[in-house]
């Protein structure tokens, strides 16, 4: 079946950066984009970027434009998002999410990573 | 301040019929498709609706979606108390280039 797995939580320091992966399996990866979405403690949704495994291309929030990237590496299937300059503000939990807007829509999600951003 | 405007919460007896409104402008939900998703605490979202009004196989047909201008609507009927979560809708937004989501609305089944 069509699955995302992401990597376990983190904890950080203020001004560090943290990588998340998400690992996809069930379908053929360069065939969608891969969405990344957080959500802060108690929040809703917020839109990060997304990354394209066959084209390479990314578009990122213009919150987040300069502090985070996005790549893919479809010899192993797998999603990464970065995000630099931590700060509390960061904790939350990211998700990966694959799909188009406009078409089926983020059909698929993943577990969730916990990034936890303490001073 | 979510780009997409929802109600906060929202409130319906079991069996009843209960909708979700939400909001945006003509370079959003006026132009693009949208969806909505289901979370239930702790757990990630859960695809209910895609392109306005498809449902993603699994999902009931007490489930459903319409859009309307800039203004896109879930209803759910046969309420039931496993439908208490928080409801989001999404879409893209063709002037920021962005996807964007909703504040999220909270079912409450009393």
């Amino acid at each position: 079946q069509v699955q995302l797995v992401q990597s376990g939580a983190e904890v950080k320091k203020s001004g560090a950066s943290v990588k998340v992966s998400c690992r996809a399996s069930g379908y053929s990866f360069g065939s969608l984009d891969m969405n990344w979405v957080r959500q802060a403690t108690g929040q809703g949704l917020e839109w990060m970027g997304w990354a394209n495994p066959s084209s390479g291309n990314t578009g990122y929030a213009q919150k987040f434009q300069g502090r985070v990237t996005m790549t893919t590496s479809p010899s192993t299937n797998t999603a990464y998002m970065e995000l630099s300059s931590l700060t509390s503000e960061d904790t939350g939990v990211y998700y990966c999410a694959r799909g188009y807007w406009n078409a089926d829509a983020l059909d698929v999600w993943g577990q969730g990573t916990t990034v936890t951003v303490s001073s | 301040q979510s780009v997409l405007t929802q109600p906060p919460s929202v409130s319906a007896a079991p069996g009843q019929t209960v909708t979700i409104s939400c909001s945006g402008s003509s370079s959003n939900i006026a132009t693009n498709f949208v969806s909505w998703y289901q979370q239930f605490p702790g757990t990630a979202p859960k695809p209910l609706i895609y392109e306005d009004k498809k449902r993603p196989s699994g999902i009931p047909d007490r489930f459903s979606g319409s859009r309307s201008g800039t203004s896109a609507t879930l209803a759910i009927s046969g309420l039931q108390t496993g439908d208490e979560a928080t409801y989001y809708c999404g879409t893209w937004d063709s002037n920021l280039n962005a996807g964007v989501f909703g504040g999220g609305t909270k079912l409450t089944v009393l």
